[in-house]
């Protein structure tokens, strides 16, 4: 079967740094995606990652590595309005998205 | 504004009746999904269209039915409405139909209780 894996919930402090890892296993791979979602509103996309190697996108850098099946998110200078679910979503090969189910990131002053 | 419009945003429904949920969209994108989320699951496709006209099936199809008359509207309906189906509703599109690589944009989500 196919399966997205994500830690359940992390917390970390402001400024501080943090990873959020996601590991998967599908049939095939076109692609992954990480999307933010606050609580009570819908996801928006952050990045899309379809070859090895890290995206740097302003505080927020998405790596990946296809032999391992695996991504992180990091996330630098950590602010409060950071606090949310991050989603990890990879593309198979019949280009159908697998959603993990979210890591809710809980930021502490 | 543009974007993805759903309504209704929220809705209490007793097991067995009917109801339709609808989303507008004004990006004139090709595809359109509706998904399901509930906690502790990741987001569940329930169905889809790549384009006007079509639509397939996802996931999670049982109980739930759509139709895409027009690029911009999608609405998606519960026959008859059991308590399982109590959950967050989403809608989305993304102007890369069939690719499936395409950023997905969300509407704000319908949350429905079936009672």
């Amino acid at each position: 079967g196919q399966n997205i894996d994500q830690p359940t919930e992390m917390t970390a402090t402001e400024g501080a740094i943090v990873q959020i890892n996601c590991t998967y296993q599908t049939s095939g791979f076109n692609g992954l995606f990480w999307y933010q979602q606050h609580a009570g509103e819908a996801p928006t996309f952050l990045s899309y990652n379809v070859l090895d190697g890290l995206e740097e996108k302003g505080r927020f850098s998405s790596f990946l590595s296809r032999s391992k099946g695996y991504s992180y998110l990091l996330l630098k200078e950590l602010q409060m309005k950071d606090s949310a679910s991050y989603l990890c979503a990879v593309v198979d090969s019949n280009y159908q998205l697998i959603w993990g189910a979210g890591t809710k990131l809980i930021i502490k002053p | 504004i543009a974007g993805i419009t759903q309504a209704p945003t929220s809705q209490i429904l007793a097991a067995g009746r009917r109801m339709t949920l609808r989303c507008t969209q004004d990006m004139r994108h090709n595809a359109m999904y509706w998904y399901r989320q509930d906690l502790g699951l990741g987001l569940r496709l329930i169905h889809y269209s790549n384009t006007a006209g079509t639509t397939g099936k996802g996931e999670v199809p049982d109980g739930y039915s759509v139709s895409r008359a027009n690029t911009d509207d999608f609405p998606l309906t519960l026959a008859s409405a059991v308590p399982s189906q109590t959950s967050v509703y989403f809608c989305a599109s993304s102007d890369a139909s069939g690719s499936g690589t395409g950023e997905l944009f969300f509407g704000e989500g319908s949350r429905l209780t079936v009672l």
